[in-house]
């Protein structure tokens, strides 16, 4: 069974613009979440969904945003790029609720 | 608030031998725990978790304890060998919650 897939793997953005990441859950899976990974910060929750819906989000500005399509595939996005959204953006999939979320490789974005 | 953090943040453990990675949280509403590896330019892989109906799950070559009364995790990785070396992550959530809320990490490197 194929993994959870991300794209881009990496991306170089400057200040001001915005981005778009891609993630493709594990076949059957649901349940897509993301997380933000920094050395200063570790790994924060962003937001999960669920059926094309958002469940849950963490406390994260506007500029962080999402959605889910009805594959499951899910795409992130941030606007007005600051220098500090530098980070490896994680994304996990779950059948629903079942706590063991498998983790894609991410994608490391750097903002100049 | 709530928050997860580890006692040491690297541990080095001569190939063979046991290592006890710690973590401890403050929420007490949590009620599962996970285990997380993270190796370089990888996402973090699920290692074990525990429910907090539990004091102790075994896996292959990994324990995890839970100690309620003191909010403390531990992960025992026996007869360590050089594929360990990696970040571990503890992670809490509440049951029907998708968020986790990641430890700082601890980095383990099995000398040779």
């Amino acid at each position: 069974k194929a993994g959870v897939t991300q794209t881009p793997r990496y991306l170089i953005k400057t200040r001001g613009q915005q981005v778009t990441l891609s993630c493709s859950p594990i076949s059957g899976h649901r349940s897509v979440s993301w997380y933000q990974q920094t050395p200063g910060q570790g790994l924060q929750f962003l937001f999960e969904y669920f059926s094309e819906t958002q469940r849950n989000k963490g406390n994260f500005p506007g500029r962080f945003s999402g959605r889910q399509f009805s594959n499951s595939r899910s795409e992130m996005n941030v606007s007005t790029l600051e220098l500090g959204d530098s980070a490896l953006y994680l994304c996990a999939s779950s059948w629903d609720r079942t706590y063991e979320q498998y983790f894609g490789p991410g994608t490391r974005l750097t903002v100049t | 608030g709530e928050s997860v953090g580890l006692h040491l943040p690297t541990l080095s453990v001569q190939e063979g031998d046991n290592s006890i990675i710690n973590c401890a949280y403050s929420n007490s509403a949590s009620d599962y725990f996970i285990w997380y590896k993270q190796e370089s330019g990888k996402g973090p892989q699920f290692i074990i978790d525990i429910r907090s109906n539990m004091d102790k799950r075994q896996g292959q070559r990994v324990t995890v304890l839970l100690n309620k009364t003191v909010k403390h995790l531990s992960l025992q990785i026996a007869a360590t060998q050089p594929g360990d070396s990696a970040v571990y992550f503890c992670a809490e959530s509440n049951f029907g919650n998708e968020k986790l809320t990641f430890g700082t990490g601890t980095r383990l490197t099995i000398i040779p």
